[in-house]
């Protein structure tokens, strides 16, 4: 059975920092692209960042970001690990969300989500 | 960006009917439409993805169809636990964007 676990989530001052994880287990981790979506509080789904699985070979880049994240957010993963992370930066309350760490259908860093984490709280607020 | 632009906001149905949920792409995505179900306090569900391919574990029920930048999502018969919100997503030209959400009550 696929299971997601994200956690780091945590209330922050804005301007603040923090690195979110999800561990993987349930499935060869390395070959699938994995990916964050967020979720404010009654809002709609936010794509945030992706990063390709081994194998992907389209001569694009790895790793790709919403707007909003761009130049802010990191995405990155340890296969050794299968474990993906999401470091945030310059975080402002606009960021508060639920952040879901979600695996990829293949290995292109932007497709479909065919699983899901249940999510952790980011809270910005002084 | 492209935008996906879904309708109508809430459908109120009772089981047994038919409904039928639009996403309209602000311009081509080819065929990179995915669906997903989310229900209250959970993750959300992929249903469907190119446009028309079931993901594993999807009933018949649930079926896609495009027509050019217009992607239907239809289910036959509405079941109790069909309740929840529907988002659309595209993945083309190296981006993801989502659909506001379609609400689907059940009487």
């Amino acid at each position: 059975e696929v299971q997601l676990l994200e956690s780091g989530g945590a209330l922050v001052q804005p301007g603040g920092s923090l690195r979110l994880s999800c561990v993987a287990s349930g499935f060869t981790f390395s070959p699938y692209a994995m990916g964050w979506v967020r979720q404010a509080p009654g809002r709609g789904l936010e794509w945030v960042s992706g990063f390709c699985g081994t194998g992907f070979t389209a001569g694009s880049a790895c790793t790709y970001s919403s707007e909003s994240a761009e130049g802010r957010f990191t995405i990155s993963r340890d296969n050794s690990k299968n474990t993906l992370y999401l470091q945030l930066s310059s975080l402002t309350p606009e960021d508060t969300a639920v952040y879901y760490c979600a695996k990829g259908l293949g290995s292109s860093p932007v497709h479909y989500f065919e699983h899901w984490g249940q999510g952790t709280p980011v809270t910005v607020s002084s | 960006e492209i935008v996906l632009t879904q309708s109508p906001a809430t459908l109120s149905l009772s089981p047994g009917q038919r409904a039928t949920l639009s996403c309209r792409a602000s311009q081509t995505v080819h065929n990179y439409i995915a669906w997903y179900q989310q229900k209250l306090g959970q993750a959300p569900r992929l249903l469907i993805y190119d446009a028309s391919n079931r993901a594993t574990g999807i009933p018949a029920r649930f079926s896609g169809r495009q027509s050019g930048t217009v992607f239907t999502l239809t289910i036959s018969s509405l079941e109790p636990e069909d309740l929840g919100v529907y988002y659309c997503q595209h993945r083309y030209n190296w981006q993801i964007t989502f659909g506001q959400g379609t609400r689907l009550e059940i009487k």
